[in-house]
């Protein structure tokens, strides 16, 4: 089945400082891949969608600016959390999909810890 | 009204009981529903899909889908302790939304021994 993986696992940093996420479809190629948030006993808030080759999508509330998103080949996107606070702590997935899996699979998560 | 909501819940049956896990949907969600089990801490894993209307049976897992009444449910038979997780429903988007998932809040089960 397809497989996306996520990296880091987790990740703790100093408040100002940028931090990147990864995420790779490993054998699949993803055209389209989708960015969440969860806040401890919440749900998974979509952040953004963005699609190879083109700009994200963002959310209504979610700053373009500070989480950029880069989707540069079918395999790899990335989030980076760019002068994070410590309101950016979060819990992040992504989830990749191709032209038949409209975006069910999910990476493993990075735990991000600002302080 | 949101597009998936799951009102019920914190749920808690004894082990070997039927859980029923329940989720409805707006006219904004297309016809395609997933159910995702959590466990605390890690992200979500599917555990079924449904499409049409009626019952899918996988294993202990019983997906149902009633389009006219806009519900979707999860039935999980000989509950397991390892079953005690948080189970989000989830609707594919319709239109210029489709390909992303609208997810409910969550339904926390908790299968006691």
């Amino acid at each position: 089945g397809a497989v996306v993986s996520q990296h880091p696992s987790w990740v703790i940093c100093k408040s100002g400082t940028s931090v990147k996420i990864e995420c790779r479809s490993l054998d699949f190629q993803a055209t389209t891949m989708f960015w969440y948030r969860q806040f401890p006993k919440q749900s998974l808030m979509l952040m953004a969608t963005s699609n190879e080759g083109s700009k994200a999508t963002y959310e209504q509330g979610v700053e373009k600016d500070k989480f950029l998103i880069n989707h540069a080949s079918l395999t790899l996107s990335t989030l980076t959390v760019t002068s994070a606070h410590p309101e950016d702590s979060s819990f992040y997935i992504c989830s990749a999909g191709d032209r038949g899996n409209y975006g069910y699979t999910f990476g493993s998560g990075t735990r991000l810890t600002v302080v | 009204q949101k597009e998936v909501e799951q009102n019920s819940g914190p749920l808690s049956v004894p082990e070997g009981a039927i859980a029923s896990l329940n989720c409805t949907y707006s006219d904004r969600v297309s016809q395609s529903f997933f159910w995702y089990r959590q466990y605390s801490g890690k992200s979500p894993e599917l555990i079924m899909s449904i499409y049409s209307n009626g019952d899918k049976e996988d294993g202990r897992f019983t997906a149902q889908l009633n389009k006219a009444s806009q519900y979707v449910s999860l039935l999980i038979r000989d509950s397991q302790p390892s079953d005690s997780a948080t189970y989000l429903c989830a609707a594919q988007g319709r239109g210029s939304t489709l390909g992303r998932l609208y997810f409910g809040r969550g339904t926390q089960l908790t299968v006691w021994p």
